[in-house]
């Protein structure tokens, strides 16, 4: 069963620092990649989907990678601002559903 | 275009009742999943429908039931509500496509408290 980590748990950091989630899984058959955003008591929002075929995907200050033999992704934030405080979700795309992990809470300080 | 809505946004039960959370797909998508989110957790498969059918189902008990009508909306249904049946329950949409898996997008959520 697909098995996915991510570290660290939780990240404080003053604002424009540059910042490495990561995540790594233990199933390297994936069909896809994705990172979201969850603000408290909310729902996901995706940032990054990063295809089994690819090696990264940007947007804007966001960079994520994928290592999919080593089974590791990192999310790189840029410059980050206070608004960047969230929770960050990595997940596995395995066929037909999503095996996510348990979540990087960010905040960042002004 | 609307996204994924879902409703209602929060809910209150006690142990022993039923629930039924209402999912709206997002235009354009056929394919509805249900995710189960504890406090402090990454959320969980319940399972997924297309064309009405459950096609896949993650590892939960028969008391989690569900529905999709022909519109392509789903309903998730909880029966015999328990204390650990607690969490937001995330609708997930996308298209059902060959030969690859789209990107699947989230509804805010149903926050559902068992007392």
């Amino acid at each position: 069963k697909q098995e996915v980590t991510q570290i660290p748990a939780a990240l404080s950091v003053p604002e424009g620092e540059n910042l490495v989630l990561n995540c790594s899984f233990t199933d390297s058959a994936i069909y896809n990649l994705q990172w979201f955003r969850q603000d408290p008591g909310k729902g996901l929002t995706s940032l990054l989907l990063i295809q089994s075929s690819q090696r990264e995907q940007t947007s804007g200050r966001l960079n994520a990678s994928l290592d999919k033999s080593s089974g590791r992704s990192t999310l790189y934030i840029a410059a980050s601002q206070p608004g960047d405080s969230a929770t960050y979700l990595c997940a596995v795309n395995g066929a037909n559903n999503l095996f996510f992990g348990t979540g990087t809470r960010l905040t960042v300080i002004p | 275009d609307a996204g994924v809505t879902q409703s209602p946004t929060h809910l209150i039960k006690t142990r022993g009742q039923q629930v039924t959370l209402r999912c709206s797909p997002k235009s354009g998508h056929d394919t509805v999943s249900w995710y189960q989110q504890a406090l402090g957790q990454g959320p969980q498969f319940i399972f997924q429908y297309y064309e009405e059918e459950e096609r896949q189902r993650g590892n939960f008990p028969d008391r989690f039931s569900g529905h999709q009508f022909p519109n392509y909306s789903s309903e998730l249904n909880v029966n015999a509500l328990l204390l650990g049946d607690s969490a937001l329950y995330l609708c997930a949409s996308r298209r059902m496509v060959s030969g690859g898996v789209e990107k699947l997008f989230f509804g805010s959520g149903t926050q559902l408290s068992v007392l």
